[in-house]
């Protein structure tokens, strides 16, 4: 199986700032085939980025994906108030599909 | 517009049976894989299993392979998942998720039903 580590666990940022999150794997992903989403409390998972850079229909343009191989980030340009949540990167290279554990974004 | 509607939060006692349904509405049901999402209480993602409801072609992932079941219905349009004796380790949210049409990621989400096992 194919691990995913993000990191960090916990980011604690302001509004207004920038924000990198990682996500790396334990094997090559060839394709880029990673995607991320994001999760605010008590709402289901929503895809951002899908092909490691693709954004999904409506993810603002702040939100920017990169990375090939074994690592990845998702770099949110300018923090809006609505962007504090939980963020999981997904593989799908390869079977069984896999989640990273989350990276939870807060407010500082 | 793409929307997965699931059933109702269940409370249900250890070794009881469950069957929770995920009904879609806005595309071609038959033409998508659906897949089903667990997230334990404070916890992460994982991906139970997928079924493509066009020939009930059903892939499990390896810690879930005989712990549940999962099967379609293409007349209505509905996912569902199902457990034979449930277990207090069952106890998460269950998402049902469309797959992308070539790619394996999941475009579209259910709201989420919550269950709960306990004695």
């Amino acid at each position: 199986d194919i691990v995913l580590t993000q990191s960090p666990a916990t980011l604690s940022l302001s509004p207004g700032e920038r924000a990198t999150l990682s996500c790396g794997a334990s094997r090559d992903v060839s394709s880029s085939y990673l995607a991320w989403y994001q999760q605010k409390p008590g709402l289901a998972p929503r895809l951002l980025i899908y092909d490691a850079s693709t954004r999904a229909t409506g993810t603002p343009d702040r939100f920017t994906g990169s990375g090939s191989g074994t690592d990845f980030t998702l770099t949110i340009s300018r923090l809006e108030p609505e962007d504090f949540a939980v963020y999981y990167c997904q593989q799908y290279v390869s079977s069984p599909i896999t989640f990273g554990q989350g990276t939870r974004l807060e407010i500082k | 517009e793409v929307q997965l509607v699931q059933s109702g939060a269940e409370v249900k006692k250890p070794g009881e049976s469950l069957k929770i349904s995920c009904k879609a509405y806005g595309y071609s049901f038959t033409t998508y894989w659906i897949g089903w999402v667990r997230q334990m209480p404070g916890k992460g993602l994982e991906l139970m299993g997928v079924i493509y409801p066009g020939d009930s072609d059903t892939r499990y992932s390896p810690s879930f392979r005989g712990q549940v079941t999962i099967s379609a219905d293409k007349s209505i349009s509905t996912a569902f998942l199902q457990w034979s004796s449930l277990k207090a380790s069952d106890t998460a949210m269950y998402y049902c998720a469309r797959r992308a049409s070539s790619r394996e990621y999941f475009e579209s989400l259910g709201q989420g039903t919550l269950v709960t096992v306990s004695s």
